[in-house]
């Protein structure tokens, strides 16, 4: 199975505080995603990369920002948390069509972030 | 854009077999995923169809018609394990390989 961490596992943090949550993979695979998950919304994508320092905007990218240094890690920020972002966070990754025609994403464990 | 849907919430019981419905339009499509996921856990990955028809995986299938934009998951001899979210996902026609989930189906396996 690919590698690929999520940190933290969970979180409470206040309104209005910055907060940034950390996906890192060990398999070397080019593209990343950053997905919510809420109830009665599914997954929802937030902003991907398809490469170092090469990331776009998802459906719901208000308010969160991303970056992409080295291949291994991708970094979600939350620039000023607020109540409407209390949600389960999941990373993704991919490698190529081919992989992903036959092994989907796989996905971190999530980050349950809590904004109070 | 694209937009997913899904029936919220399904029940079987434990030997039968369930279908679950997905319907889809897209602006560009590259094919059709579906996922598992057990409450509290990452979605794990089932099937993928890109050409219409059937695949079949042990006791999961899944099938789609592109002209219909429809697709569904058949899981057959269900056991209590089977319990769980099924979320439906379209892959969209770029090279971004971005997957979009509808809500997902809630299955309840009873005994």
């Amino acid at each position: 199975d690919a590698g690929i961490t999520q940190s933290p596992r969970h979180k409470v943090t206040e309104t209005g505080t910055p907060v940034t949550l950390r996906c890192h993979q060990t398999e070397n695979h080019r593209y990343m995603y950053w997905y919510r998950q809420d109830p009665g919304h599914g997954l929802r994508l937030i902003h991907y990369s398809y490469g170092v320092k090469d990331t776009d905007k998802g459906e719901v990218s208000d308010g969160y920002s991303v970056s992409r240094s080295k291949t291994e890690d991708f970094l979600l920020t939350l620039e000023s948390a607020t109540s409407s972002q209390t949600s389960v966070y999941f990373c993704a990754i991919s490698e190529s069509s081919d992989r992903l025609t036959l092994y989907g994403y796989t996905f971190g464990s999530g980050t349950r972030l809590t904004v109070v | 854009g694209q937009n997913i849907d899904q029936p919220t919430e399904m029940t079987a019981t434990e030997g039968a077999i369930v279908q679950i419905n997905c319907t889809y339009q897209t602006s560009g499509f590259n094919g059709l995923f579906w996922y598992q996921q057990h409450a509290g856990e990452a979605p794990t990955f089932l099937s993928y169809n890109v050409l219409d028809g059937l695949e079949e995986k042990g006791r999961f299938s899944s099938f789609l018609s592109r002209s219909k934009g429809y697709s569904y998951l058949l899981l057959k001899e269900l056991q209590m394990k089977d319990s769980a979210s099924y979320l439906c996902a379209a892959a969209e026609l770029d090279s971004s390989y971005k997957l979009i989930f509808g809500s997902g189906t809630r299955l309840l396996v009873r005994p």
